[in-house]
């Protein structure tokens, strides 16, 4: 069965610092790739997603994930955080199952003033 | 253009009892999918609607149901409740009729808890 899985499940960093999430993916075929944030309170928000192309995505808020197909990652990426980017991030993926999502477990990310 | 509402917001139920939440996806969008988020399990998928017919199941027991309507609004019920029922549960919309995932857009959820 395909699984998305995340290897930080909580990060904790100052201000200015660069982040790196990992995720990977097992399953082949189409690869359909997302992450999403979710800010304290709010709903989950879609931040990129990648279909095909440029395994190089930029997404909203500065982020951007690589997609490496031989170590079957998508590793989401920001050069320097802040403050307001403290969240959950969920990577996820249709899979082959089609509009169904299944979501890593998650990495709550803290980040100091 | 309106997001994805949920309702109620916030639910407290008693174990045995059951519940209905409802969703009304964004205009013009004809998918509905439903996932609850614990803390325990993340967020797993329920079911997904697309013209008022379910198109796909997750792994959840029978007491997880939910239908369709003509205007794509969508409700989910659950029988029989039990404590580990408490969860965060999200609807989510979309456009896309070929399915896979493409441009999901979600609500805040319905906060369900079940003493």
């Amino acid at each position: 069965a395909q699984s998305v899985s995340q290897h930080n499940h909580h990060v904790i960093l100052s201000e200015a610092a660069s982040l790196e999430l990992g995720c990977n993916y097992s399953y082949g075929g189409t690869v359909n790739l997302f992450w999403y944030v979710q800010y304290p309170g709010q709903h989950l928000q879609l931040l990129l997603k990648y279909f095909s192309g440029d395994p190089l995505v930029k997404g909203i808020k500065g982020f951007e994930a690589e997609f490496i197909k031989s170590k079957f990652s998508f590793n989401l990426r920001k050069p320097s955080v802040q403050w307001s980017d403290t969240a959950e991030y969920f990577c996820a993926s249709p899979g082959n199952a089609g509009n169904m999502l299944t979501f890593g477990g998650g990495t709550r990310l803290m980040v100091k003033p | 253009k309106a997001g994805v509402t949920q309702t109620p917001r916030y639910l407290i139920k008693t174990r045995g009892q059951q519940v209905t939440l409802s969703c009304s996806p964004i205009s013009g969008h004809r998918s509905v999918s439903w996932y609850q988020q614990t803390p325990g399990q993340g967020l797993q998928f329920l079911f997904e609607y697309f013209s008022e017919t379910q198109r796909n199941k997750g792994n959840f027991p029978g007491r997880f149901s939910g239908r369709q309507f003509s205007n794509s609004r969508s409700e989910m019920n659950v029988s029989t409740l039990e404590l580990g029922d408490s969860a965060l549960y999200l609807c989510a919309s979309s456009l896309e009729s070929q399915g896979n995932g493409y441009g999901y857009t979600f609500g805040s959820g319905t906060r369900l808890t079940v003493v």
